[in-house]
C-alpha cells in the first residue's frame, strides 16, 4: 500500500548512543517533515524538507539532523541521545501542489532513551 | 509564528450524544487551509475533515462536520451520533498555503466516548 514507512516502531538508547530513525513515502511527495510528539505539547516540527538537497529547520531541531539525498527518503538523525529526547516520532509528507490534501503520516517511533 | 489553541485538554460524551470539540488559531493570512486529525490508541493519525479558508461553506465528512468562524478565526469539529470508535486524541491542525507547507498543531483534546 501507499503511504509512509517508518522504521522502526520502537526503540530504547542509552543516553549519548546516536541512531538514525528512517522515513520513505512512494507517493512522489516533495514535502517531508519529522514532528515529535509529547504528552500535552501535541506534535512538533523538528525539520522538514521540500525536494532533494534541501531541509530547514523547524520548532524544535537541537539534537536533531537531516538529510534528504532522494524525494522518497527523509531520515531523522539522533547525534547524541538525552533522555529530553523521549518521544513519539513521525514522519510526514504531503504534496505541495494540494495542500487541502493534508499530510500523510508514518506510523510513528516510540523511543525511550534511559 | 501561527498558533493554534484548542481549550479543552479532555472531554467525555455517551455514546450516541453530540459533541463540539473547540479549536482558536491566529493568522493575518487571508486564506490558509485548517484540519482535525484523530489519534487512536494505535497512534496512527488519520485526516478526519479539512477546511480551505477561501470556501466559507462548512466542510463535512458524515457524522463530522466543522463551524469555521473566519472572523472569530475559530475551527470547532461536531461529531454527531458519537461511536465508541471515536475515542481518540483530536489534533487541529493549521497550514498558512502559499509557500509555506508547514503544518502547526494544537496540543489536542483526548475524547472519551462512554457506552
Amino acid at each position: 500500500n501507499a503511504g509512509v514507512t517508518q522504521t522502526p516502531k520502537f526503540q530504547v538508547l542509552k543516553t549519548g548512543q546516536s541512531m538514525t530513525l528512517q522515513c520513505a513515502q512512494d507517493m512522489n511527495h516533495e514535502y517531508m517533515s519529522w514532528y515529535r510528539q509529547d504528552p500535552g505539547m501535541g506534535l512538533r516540527l523538528i525539520h522538514y524538507s521540500v525536494g532533494a538537497g534541501i531541509t530547514d529547520q523547524g520548532e524544535v531541531p537541537n539534537g536533531y539532523n537531516v538529510s534528504r539525498s532522494t524525494t522518497e527518503d527523509f531520515p531523522l538523525r539522533l547525534l547524541s541521545a538525552a533522555p529530553s529526547q523521549t518521544s513519539v516520532y513521525f514522519c510526514a509528507s504531503s504534496q505541495m501542489l494540494d495542500p487541502l490534501a493534508g499530510y500523510t503520516f508514518g506510523s510513528g517511533t516510540r523511543l525511550t532513551v534511559v | 509564528a501561527q498558533t493554534v489553541t484548542q481549550s479543552q485538554p479532555e472531554m467525555s460524551v455517551q455514546e450516541a450524544e453530540t459533541v463540539t470539540l473547540s479549536c482558536t488559531y491566529d493568522t493575518s493570512e487571508n486564506n490558509y487551509y485548517l484540519f482535525w486529525y484523530k489519534q487512536p490508541p494505535s497512534r496512527q493519525m488519520i485526516l478526519v475533515i479539512r477546511q480551505e479558508a477561501y470556501k466559507q461553506q462548512n466542510a463535512t465528512e458524515n457524522r463530522f462536520s466543522v463551524n469555521f468562524q473566519k472572523a472569530a478565526k475559530s475551527f470547532s469539529l461536531k461529531i454527531s451520533d458519537s461511536q465508541l470508535g471515536d475515542t481518540a486524541m483530536y489534533f487541529c491542525a493549521f497550514n498558512e498555503g502559499g509557500s509555506n507547507y508547514k503544518l502547526t498543531f494544537g496540543k489536542g483534546t483526548l475524547l472519551t466516548v462512554n457506552p
